[in-house]
């Protein structure tokens, strides 16, 4: 109930295209879904997160798109650049207990070729 | 940056032996986690310091082990290492006030152990 399952493991998308990442959850206490962007060497960033009570959230190229009754939620990033090519985590909490910690998702490789 | 840094950045240690991690907080900031990130895998949540005091513990055992300081510092023992104890240790701080805070990652001590 604790895991969080992402998809794909990797990805390979155009200069300009779309990436899309999907993750979906077990824990219906979890009310915080955060998406971290990590480049190699360095901890995860955070990119941007959304909270239950919205089904959509818009940050420049970054999306998060939420579905509650499907237990899903995903990151789309428009006008890939090769600048985003780096490995992206989704990850959720709740207070299910009082430290609040991200479960993370494995990660996807995202390649964005010129 | 995130303003969180960690030390030493690498290390290498042989099974059986202990190692202290150091983390230094973002400024203002309450709350520390540190994390595990085994190669290709997401983030696996360690414990959390509140105030000095363990907040939350994940799936670890005893022999790892933490404290806070009173500026917020932190440190990370790990005892008895084992060959599977081999990752990337992340701290993140992050401040206390109202549930599901975000976290600001440092770059990581990447552990070998031989």
């Amino acid at each position: 109930q604790q895991q969080v399952k992402q998809s794909p493991q990797s990805l390979i998308v155009q200069k300009g295209g779309i990436s899309i990442i999907n993750c979906a959850y077990e824990n219906t206490a979890f009310d915080y879904f955060p998406w971290y962007q990590q480049f190699p060497g360095k901890g995860p960033a955070l990119l941007i997160a959304i909270r239950p009570d919205v089904s959509e959230k818009k940050e420049g190229r970054f999306t998060i798109s939420f579905n509650k009754s499907a237990k899903q939620f995903s990151l789309h990033i428009m006008d890939s650049q090769p600048g985003d090519s780096a490995t992206y985590f989704c990850a959720a909490s709740g207070p299910m207990d009082s430290s609040y910690k991200l479960i993370f998702g494995s990660g996807t490789r995202l390649l964005v070729r010129p | 940056e995130t303003g969180v840094t960690q030390s030493p950045t690498h290390l290498i240690k042989t099974r059986g032996q202990q190692v202290t991690l150091r983390c230094s907080s973002q400024s203002g900031h309450n709350t520390v986690s540190w994390y595990q990130q085994a190669l290709g895998q997401g983030p696996q949540f360690i414990f959390q310091y509140y105030r000095e005091e363990e907040n939350g513990r994940g799936n670890f055992p005893p022999r790892f082990s933490g404290l806070q300081f009173p500026n917020y510092s932190s440190e990370l023992n790990v005892n008895a290492l084992e060959l599977d104890d081999s990752a990337l240790y992340l701290c993140a701080s992050s401040y206390r006030d109202r549930g599901n805070e975000k976290l600001f990652f440092g770059s990581g001590t990447q552990l070998s152990v031989l």
